[in-house]
């Protein structure tokens, strides 16, 4: 069975670092994208970016780059999303998924991890 | 701000037809395939239509997507009390060189 399963909630204060991580299994991890997403408290999916544990290559949405970073450890089937210095706003659940599809434009997102919840509070 | 419009709610009753619209743009919907996920709040979203009218295994056939020209649509048909959760269409923008979702839909029974 495919499975992405992340880690536990955190609070955490402005200007703190976080480093949030999505472990896989049941799959080749190396050979498929893992994306993150981000959902704000009462609103929509937004697409943070993703990475190709297989060569390390990350690719970001345009509103999320330079903002966050994506890695990956082969060794432990592990990605992560990290900040460097959190904000209120970076307050959300946060999935990741497995993204799914040949084609460089036509994929999809299956399945998803349970989401980790993320509060930046003084 | 998504550029993937969807009505904010649909409601029905159980046995019921519905549908959820999703209206983009050339960009998005008119040259890339549409996917929708559902998605219980506190659990982890869940595929439900891929390249715009395929169903992964295990999901029920009263699920179908369609898409013509910008827009795409899901129905689900035999409406069940368990079908209530938000949906959100979902399309490559290339315009935006991203993946893009949709303003999501909350569907009652």
């Amino acid at each position: 069975e495919v499975q992405l399963v992340q880690s536990g909630p955190e609070v955490k204060k402005p200007g703190d670092s976080l480093k949030i991580s999505c472990k896989a299994s049941g799959y080749s991890f190396t050979n498929n994208w893992i994306g993150w997403v981000r959902q704000m408290p009462g609103k929509g999916l937004e697409w943070m970016g993703y990475i190709y544990p297989g060569d390390s290559e990350a690719r970001y949405s345009p509103s999320f780059a330079g903002q966050i970073s994506i890695s990956a450890d082969t060794s432990i089937n592990t990605v992560y999303l990290q900040w460097r210095s959190l904000k209120a706003s970076d307050t959300a659940t946060y999935y990741c998924a497995r993204r799914v599809g040949a084609a460089r434009h036509n994929n999809w997102f299956d399945p998803w991890g349970q989401g980790t919840l993320v509060t930046v509070s003084s | 701000q998504s550029v993937l419009t969807q009505p904010p709610s649909v409601s029905g009753t159980p046995g019921q037809r519905i549908t959820i619209s999703c209206s983009g743009s050339g960009s998005n919907i008119g040259d890339n395939t549409v996917h929708w996920y559902q998605h219980h709040p506190g659990t982890a979203p869940k595929l439900l239509i891929y390249n715009n009218d395929q169903r992964p295994s295990g999901i029920p056939d009263r699920f179908s997507g369609s898409k013509s020209g910008t827009s795409a649509s899901l129905a689900i048909s035999g409406l069940q009390s368990e079908d209530e959760a938000d949906y959100y269409c979902a399309a490559w923008d290339d315009g935006l060189n991203a993946h893009v979702f949709g303003t999501g839909t909350k569907v009652t029974v």
